[in-house]
């Protein structure tokens, strides 16, 4: 897993609030990731930034939020308008010199009833 | 939208067996990479060969990459019981900087 933590590991929320998932990197890497994985579906992009206090929308942005304080740290923000919350996420981050090889962190579980 | 389509979705083989998977894309790329991952765990880098590359080995892998046919494969030689995961390609396009991924082809390889 590299040098990027994903905390907690497994999430429990009911429907209709918001919930934050950490994602903290200490490979002075400038660009990290947020994605999301469904069973069957592959990793789908929701948000990235390569720098920090800038970041864009990925495939699926729709229902989430992000913000880059610090070049460390990448938090990703599950709101109550994301529709299907519920799935397995996952952080990385990548070096632009290493041709934007991605490491991963664990990911964390969210299950939303 | 995904780029990279896996072939076979699963392969179930014998330890000692090769393990043989394909990848293909739809548009011009600057890199292919694979990953790996165990279940319920995140995603590990194996190996990332550039558009000008034709072939690249590291341990019992060996990655091969066709432009024209925009396809690539990875091979898994003298596979282990251990080697029983799923395996995505990405690819990043040209001119941008982020990967897309596959849906993987899970693998699994008996004792």
């Amino acid at each position: 897993d590299g040098g990027i933590t994903q905390s907690p590991k497994y999430l429990f929320r009911k429907e209709g609030q918001n919930v934050t998932l950490s994602c903290e990197q200490n490979l002075n890497h400038d660009a990290m990731y947020w994605y999301r994985q469904d069973p069957g579906q592959g990793l789908r992009l929701i948000y990235y930034s390569q720098i920090v206090n800038d970041f864009q929308k990925g495939d699926i942005a729709e229902g989430y939020s992000v913000s880059r304080e610090k070049k460390e740290s990448f938090p990703l923000t599950v709101t109550s308008a994301q529709k299907n919350p519920t799935a397995f996420y996952l952080c990385a981050s990548s070096d632009r010199d290493r041709g934007y090889e991605q490491y991963f962190g664990p990911g964390t579980r969210l299950t939303v009833t | 939208s995904q780029q990279g389509e896996e072939d076979p979705q699963a392969l179930s083989i014998q330890e000692g067996e090769n393990a043989t998977m394909n990848c293909s894309y739809k548009t011009s790329i600057n890199n292919l990479q694979w990953y790996r991952q165990n279940s319920g765990r995140g995603l590990v880098h194996l190996i990332l060969i550039r558009s000008n590359e034709r072939e690249k080995h590291s341990g019992r892998l060996r990655v091969t990459l066709d432009t024209s046919k925009k396809s690539s494969s990875l091979l898994i030689t003298a596979s282990r019981a251990a080697d029983t995961a799923s395996y995505f390609c990405a690819t990043v396009n040209s001119g941008y900087s982020t990967l897309t991924f596959g849906k993987g082809t899970m693998l699994l390889v008996s004792p």
